[in-house]
């Protein structure tokens, strides 16, 4: 069965450093989506992404994040200065669209900011 | 403001024993509504999900969910639990279409022997 991947499965950085957080969603998938759950929290929407372009972002999603499709098979959630509070559970997420289309999660990338 | 609650933290159920799992919503209009569990150093795998229609929704690993519109709840529910249920269920819902999902802050089931 096909499914999301992601890597790595845990990093851990330095507050100040960039991250990048690497996904390979399903391949006849439309709509790409990045969701966060830091420890002990709630599972908080990030960004979504279609045609190439981001379609919806959340208030957390600010200037230091940024996503990219560089190829057709990688979507990636790229860090820019790493804070404290950015420790978390980081999950991708497919679709292959339509309303209310079934998103296919990843097992997450757990990042740890020290 | 728009939320996803779900009540109860931690639940341990005797294997065997039936399971409900509760999620309340509020919403203006009805969302779509999911249920989704975790296992450990697993991703999100969706159980079950609401549309329209039949307001009983039957899922995967013989699971199922009741929409009831005037409670604004919409229960996960199995009749009989076993030892490999255990895991962490979170309840979502999407007022959007556009899988912008809310989600609960999640349920953790312990299945006793």
């Amino acid at each position: 069965e096909p499914e999301v991947t992601q890597t790595p499965s845990h990093q851990v950085t330095q507050m100040g450093q960039e991250v990048i957080l690497r996904c390979v969603p399903i391949s006849n998938h439309l709509y790409f989506y990045w969701y966060r759950q830091i420890l002990g929290q709630k599972v908080e929407f990030l960004v979504s992404f279609y045609n190439n372009e981001i379609s919806e972002k959340s208030e957390i999603f600010d200037d230091q994040f940024s996503v990219e499709r560089p190829d057709g098979s990688n979507f990636t959630l790229k860090i820019r200065s790493t804070k404290l509070e950015d420790s978390a559970m980081y999950f991708c997420a497919s679709s292959p669209g339509g309303m209310a289309g079934e998103l296919f999660f990843g097992e997450g990338s757990r990042l740890t900011v020290l | 403001a728009q939320s996803v609650t779900q009540p109860d933290i931690h639940i341990t159920v005797s294997e065997g024993a039936s399971l409900e799992l509760r999620c309340n919503y509020s919403y203006g209009a009805t969302p779509y509504l999911f249920w989704y569990v975790q296992s450990p150093g697993q991703g999100l795998q969706l159980l079950l999900k609401y549309f329209s229609g039949d307001t009983l929704v039957q899922g995967i690993k013989g699971f199922e969910a009741e929409f009831k519109r005037s409670q604004s709840s919409f229960n996960l529910r199995k009749p009989s639990v076993h030892w490999s249920d255990a895991a962490e269920y979170f309840c979502a819902v999407d007022n959007t279409g556009f899988q912008k999902l809310v989600f609960g802050t999640g349920t953790r089931l312990l299945v006793s022997p």
